[in-house]
């Protein structure tokens, strides 16, 4: 059964402050992983995403890494601001054509504080 | 422009109601998705459309019925609905879909329903 899982549930950091969120994944075949940001409300705005063949990949003060290996990726934001409060969602794309299927995460939701 | 509209905002229905739900895209995107999103839950993909085509029903109730008129226009008509199905709609659309999936998914703001 393909799953996504991410950690922490939530977290809470303050103002300027850097921060790590994880995403383990089983999901085959393997296609793409994307990070997208959601604030409460609204659609999700795709941050990244990446292929197998990519480690690295960065959008600002966001970065993901992405180890195709352990099937793990992570979502680094440096120097957070406080519109960084949001939820992080990870997203696995498998196959492609009639077997297109995206798996959700549930989310880290970050706030950031003053 | 890489925005994707929906309209209405906000919808309250009653039950024995029918309404629709409208997408609106002007990137030349040629793939268009509905999600359903309950509180504090990922999204839920419910249908893609490809080149104007259904191409992916993942076992969505009858009582939700998508229509795309053209390339641009993504409805979802909405008939019958129980309390259950309250939640926020989102539309979104990428350049290609299914066998071209890299490519990035826009979403629209959502439409916040409330089925009483």
């Amino acid at each position: 059964k393909n799953q996504v899982e991410q950690s922490p549930q939530s977290l809470i950091i303050l103002e300027g402050k850097n921060c790590t969120l994880q995403c383990n994944y089983t999901v085959s075949p393997f296609s793409n992983l994307r990070w997208y940001k959601q604030d409460t409300g609204r659609g999700p705005v795709s941050l990244t995403i990446m292929t197998f063949s990519e480690n690295t990949k960065s959008n600002g003060r966001y970065t993901a890494t992405l180890d195709a290996d352990t099937k793990q990726s992570s979502l680094h934001i440096t120097a957070s601001q406080l519109s960084d409060s949001a939820s992080y969602i990870c997203v696995v794309s498998a196959g492609g054509g009639s077997n297109y299927k995206l798996t959700f995460g549930k989310g880290t939701l970050l706030t950031v504080n003053p | 422009d890489t925005e994707v509209t929906q309209t209405p905002k906000h919808l309250v229905m009653g039950m024995t109601n029918k309404k629709s739900l409208k997408c609106e895209q002007h990137m030349g995107h040629r793939a268009m998705y509905w999600y359903k999103q309950k509180a504090k839950k990922p999204p839920e993909l419910m249908f893609v459309y490809s080149y104007e085509k259904l191409s992916i029903n993942e076992s969505v109730p009858s009582r939700f019925s998508p229509e795309c008129p053209n390339s641009s226009l993504l409805n979802l008509h909405l008939h019958a609905l129980q309390p259950e199905d309250s939640a926020l709609y989102l539309c979104a659309s990428s350049q290609e879909g299914l066998a071209g999936d890299l490519y990035e998914q826009y979403f629209g703001p959502g439409t916040r329903l409330t089925v009483t």
